[in-house]
C-alpha cells in the first residue's frame, strides 16, 4: 500500500493567520482526499483533490477557507486560512489502499490549535 | 443522520477481558472496512469484509459481516493494552466514502 508523509505533525498557531499542510505520497495516485477529526471523534470528509482540476469540497467547506492544490499525483496542499479557534483539530491526507484490499490508507495527522 | 452508528462510543475494560464493538446501517453495502487509530496516528486498516455471513480473523480480533450487509462487528478476545484506540468502521458508497461514529477503546492493564 501506498506511504504517506505528512507534515506538520503539529502546529499552534493565532488567530488569523494561516497554516499549510503538506501530504507526499510515494506512488502516483489520482485522488487524493483531506479529513477533519476532533480528538476521539469520527472522519469528516472536507475534499477531494484530483489532480489538473480543482478540488471537489463536501457540504459545509470552501474553497476560500480550505484552498487545496494537488500540483502533481503524488503531493496534495491543505491551506486553512483565516484560522479561528474553531478550527483546532487535526486534519488528515489519504489515499486509496490499492492492492484490491479497499479502504485507505493516512498520513499520521496535522494536530492543530488555533489560541 | 449518520450512516453507519457505532456502539458503544466508549468502552474501558480490564486486560484479558472481552469485547465486542457494533458497526449498524439501515443501508445496504457492497463492502465494509474496520480501522484503528492509535493517538497520533492516522486510521490504519485492519480488514475488509465483502460478503455476507463472512467472518475474518485477524490474531485475536474477529471480524463479522452481517448476513444482509448492513451491518458488522468487531469482537477482540482476551484485550490488551496495545488494543486501545479508536475504532471505526467504514464504507465506500457511489463515490463517497464514510466512517462510522466511532468507538474509543481503552484497555487497563
Amino acid at each position: 500500500s501506498a506511504v504517506i508523509s505528512q507534515k506538520p505533525s503539529r502546529d499552534i498557531c493565532q488567530r488569523g493567520t494561516s497554516l499549510t499542510i503538506q501530504c507526499q505520497v510515494d506512488s502516483q495516485v489520482t485522488m487524493m482526499f483531506w479529513y477533519r477529526q476532533q480528538p476521539g471523534q469520527s472522519l469528516t470528509l472536507i475534499a477531494t483533490a484530483n489532480q489538473g482540476s480543482e478540488a471537489t469540497y463536501e457540504s459545509g467547506f470552501v474553497i476560500d477557507k480550505f484552498p487545496i492544490s494537488r500540483p502533481n499525483l503524488t503531493f496534495s496542499t491543505l491551506t486553512v486560512s483565516n484560522m479561528s479557534p474553531e478550527d483546532s483539530s487535526i486534519y488528515l491526507c489519504s489515499v486509496e489502499h490499492g492492492q484490491g484490499a479497499g479502504g485507505y490508507t493516512f498520513g499520521s495527522g496535522t494536530r492543530l490549535t488555533v489560541v | 443522520t449518520q450512516l453507519l452508528e457505532q456502539s458503544p462510543q466508549f468502552l474501558s475494560i480490564q486486560e484479558g477481558e472481552n469485547l465486542t464493538v457494533y458497526c449498524n446501517s439501515s443501508s445496504v453495502f457492497s463492502s465494509l472496512q474496520w480501522y484503528r487509530q492509535e493517538p497520533g496516528e492516522g486510521p490504519v486498516l485492519l480488514v475488509t469484509v465483502v460478503t455476507g455471513g463472512e467472518v475474518k480473523k485477524l490474531k485475536r480480533l474477529t471480524f463479522q459481516f452481517g448476513d444482509a450487509r448492513k451491518d458488522s462487528s468487531l469482537h477482540i478476545t482476551a484485550a490488551q493494552p496495545g488494543d486501545t484506540g479508536l475504532y471505526l468502521c467504514a464504507t465506500n458508497t457511489g463515490n463517497q466514502f464514510y466512517f462510522g461514529t466511532g468507538t474509543s477503546l481503552t484497555v487497563i492493564p
